[in-house]
């Protein structure tokens, strides 16, 4: 998606291992956000920044941590992967709508397996 | 308990005809809803949004409705083509929440040539 980018896209990792996983964007815009998506579940917010350095939890924030030293880059890390944090991660950015509110770019997104 | 409901099984219409996808919450007050359509393997790609003082709103085929007093959002795309094939997902932002957008869990849409 444009403006947007995960690395990696996929990855295989084991349990207890460190992980971390980026998102890179072009647009300058102040907030970005870490979702995970399940079955069942849908898309859940992990946490999200609202500028360098400022970040927050969300709703599934439990055993990630996030860091935001530079505008472009927000960063997900999952200390000691376990087997429940196999999902597809999204990383997203919102932008404003011209007046009507704020619209998320999201992008492609990685699936993280471990085993 | 905060509930955003989307009908999880498929809906399967024919093409050229009206498709439509419903969107229920519970204990919110959204500032605003919004739609997204997401395909296999990709990230959700917004479609529109709709304020909480409009009642609907159009974007070429696509119509979005907004009831606050049933607490329901409807999603139709008329004139449906298989490339309309995709889960829609809708999200809303409660007030006071800034930007903040909590999802459904979506719906898969099957258009049959």
């Amino acid at each position: 998606d444009a403006g947007i980018t995960q690395s990696p896209r996929h990855k295989v990792t084991e349990t207890g291992t460190p992980v971390t996983l980026r998102c890179h964007q072009t647009e300058n815009h102040r907030y970005m956000y870490w979702y995970r998506q399940d079955p069942g579940h849908g898309l859940r917010l992990i946490h999200y920044s609202y500028g360098v350095k400022d970040t927050d939890k969300g709703e599934v924030s439990d055993g990630y941590s996030v860091s935001r030293s530079k505008t472009e880059d927000f960063l997900l890390t999952l200390e000691s992967a376990t087997s429940s944090q196999t999902s597809v991660y999204f990383c997203a950015i919102s932008a404003p709508l011209g007046g009507q509110g704020y619209g998320y770019t999201f992008g492609s997104g990685t699936r993280l397996t471990v085993v | 308990s905060q509930k955003i409901e989307q009908n999880s099984e498929a809906l399967n219409i024919q093409e050229g005809k009206t498709a439509t996808l419903t969107c229920n919450y519970t204990n919110y007050s959204p500032a605003y809803l919004q739609w997204y359509r997401q395909d296999p393997g990709r990230g959700p790609v917004f479609l529109l949004l709709i304020r909480e003082n409009e009642k609907e709103k159009r974007k070429e085929r696509l119509k979005v409705t907004f009831d606050t007093t049933l607490k329901q959002s409807l999603f139709h795309i008329t004139a449906s083509q298989p490339a309309d094939s995709a889960t829609y997902l809708c999200a809303l932002v409660p007030r006071n929440a800034g930007n903040m957008l909590t999802f459904g869990g979506g719906t898969r849409l099957m258009v049959k040539p």
